[in-house]
């Protein structure tokens, strides 16, 4: 079964630094991955996806992600932080195994930023 | 209306009382999920539906009964609820879950309180 581990629980940034949340997952094929920002109160949002093709994909809001096959990781990436970027970032991964469609996602990263 | 919506957005309810959370996508998908996002716990699926045919039931105690007239609608019905089962609620639906995994696009939620 495929599984996803973000590391880092919570994470401060100060405005205009650069980003990275780390995102490593467990699958035995080729995952989809995913990441989505859930901001208090709210639904989740998807920011981007991989499911194949070149491995930098491009999202909204300024976010980028690399899949790693070599270091089964997707982490996430945004040059310049604003201060709406404050919120919870998830990873998934989504994968057909064992005939399980849905997703499986990571715990979350709580992301601060400071002015 | 666009996107997911859930109503209602929030619910305070006691241990006897019987309620139901609306979910409607207005995006022509086919595939619809329930998930429960607890205070410092993962995501956890609970349901999902493909063309109103249940798929997914993650050993969700049965006083959650889903139901899912058609693509468009899901609901979930509560009944003898426990304090434990307090959480945000959340509604998802993605394209027809196939050969592939596609992405899953969320309602805001619906925040309960059990009392």
């Amino acid at each position: 079964a495929q599984s996803v581990t973000q590391p880092d629980i919570h994470i401060t940034v100060s405005e205009g630094a650069s980003l990275e949340l780390r995102c490593n997952y467990s699958y035995g094929a080729t995952p989809y991955l995913f990441w989505y920002v859930q901001s208090p109160g709210q639904g989740l949002q998807l920011l981007l996806k991989y499911f194949s093709g070149d491995t930098l994909v491009q999202g909204i809001k300024g976010f980028e992600a690399e899949f790693k096959r070599s270091q089964s990781s997707f982490n996430l990436r945004k040059p310049s932080v604003h201060w709406s970027d404050a919120a919870e970032y998830f990873c998934a991964v989504g994968a057909m195994d064992t005939g399980r469609r849905a997703l499986t996602f990571g715990s979350g990263t709580r992301l601060q930023v400071q002015p | 209306e666009t996107g997911v919506t859930q109503t209602p957005r929030h619910l305070v309810m006691g241990m006897t009382n019987k309620k139901s959370l609306k979910c409607e996508q207005h995006l022509g998908h086919n595939a619809m999920y329930w998930y429960k996002q607890s205070a410092k716990k993962p995501l956890e699926l609970m349901f999902v539906y493909n063309f109103k045919e249940q798929t997914e039931n993650n050993s969700v105690p049965s006083r959650f009964s889903p139901e899912c007239p058609n693509s468009s609608h899901l609901f979930l019905h509560l009944h003898t609820l426990q304090p434990e089962d307090s959480a945000l609620y959340l509604c998802a639906s993605s394209r027809s879950i196939g050969q592939t995994t596609y992405e899953q696009y969320f309602g805001p939620g619906t925040r309960l309180t059990v009392t």
